[in-house]
């Protein structure tokens, strides 16, 4: 069946500008992650859902950044005004359930100018 | 507050050795540990999970070991393989958190025919 989805895969932005990154998750996945992801780093926890239930939310960087799942599926990551050290790829996981395999998307690559 | 490390951070062996990563943790209460892939550009592609319970997986020629009081896994990976380059990255999931995985930075490993 088709993996985890992101789009778009690349996105530049200006200083400021507002982002919103999506992610479609395999169908059926219960629990869906945001990570950030440094060049040359690990993946960086970002947020969590069970269905639409945002059940974490610690590491968003600041409240510029904000994730939703409405209906328990698709999520949008959105970030507003954004700026220079937002660069980085965001990759979206998702699991049947919060401590089963996670399955990773391709990430996308934001560029901040 | 965990926290992943992986040594070495750079490897390159000749095709056919065998060869070990090393991943370790510094908070013992954990819910799993997933070993991944990632590819130049890609997003990640999932190895060996072992669950908190478990001191063991295997999967063809990666075997993946969990110490979990000495706060340590290991990823054997029998046989190399040039298409075995690639950055191999260990996730710890939290004990109190279980959405919440910690990576490490992982170790860039290339298999010179």
């Amino acid at each position: 069946g088709a993996g985890v989805s992101q789009s778009p895969r690349y996105k530049v932005a200006k200083r400021g500008q507002d982002v919103a990154l999506r992610c479609d998750p395999i169908s059926g996945h219960v629990s869906l992650f945001w990570y950030q992801q440094a060049l040359g780093q690990g993946p960086e926890f970002l947020t969590y859902f069970q269905n639409e239930a945002q059940l974490d939310k610690s590491g968003l960087p600041s409240d510029r950044f904000f994730a939703e799942r409405p209906e328990g599926s698709v999520s949008t990551l959105k970030i507003q005004r954004t700026q220079q050290e937002d660069s980085a790829v965001y990759l979206c996981a998702s699991s049947v359930g919060q401590a089963e395999t996670q399955y990773f998307g391709p990430g996308t690559r934001l560029l901040v100018l | 507050k965990q926290e992943v490390t992986q040594i070495p951070a750079a490897l390159s062996v000749p095709e056919g050795e065998n060869l070990v990563l090393n991943c370790s943790f510094t908070d013992s209460a954990i819910y799993n540990l997933q070993w991944f892939r990632q590819d130049p550009g890609k997003g990640l592609t999932s190895l060996l999970l072992i669950q908190s319970s478990q001191r063991e997986q295997t999967s063809g020629r990666l075997n993946a070991s969990l110490d979990k009081s000495s706060g340590r896994s290991t990823l054997y990976i029998a046989a190399s393989q040039p298409g075995d380059s690639a950055t191999y990255l260990c996730a710890v999931k939290g004990g109190t958190n279980a959405g919440k995985s910690t990576f490490g930075d992982g170790t860039t490993l290339t298999v010179k025919p």
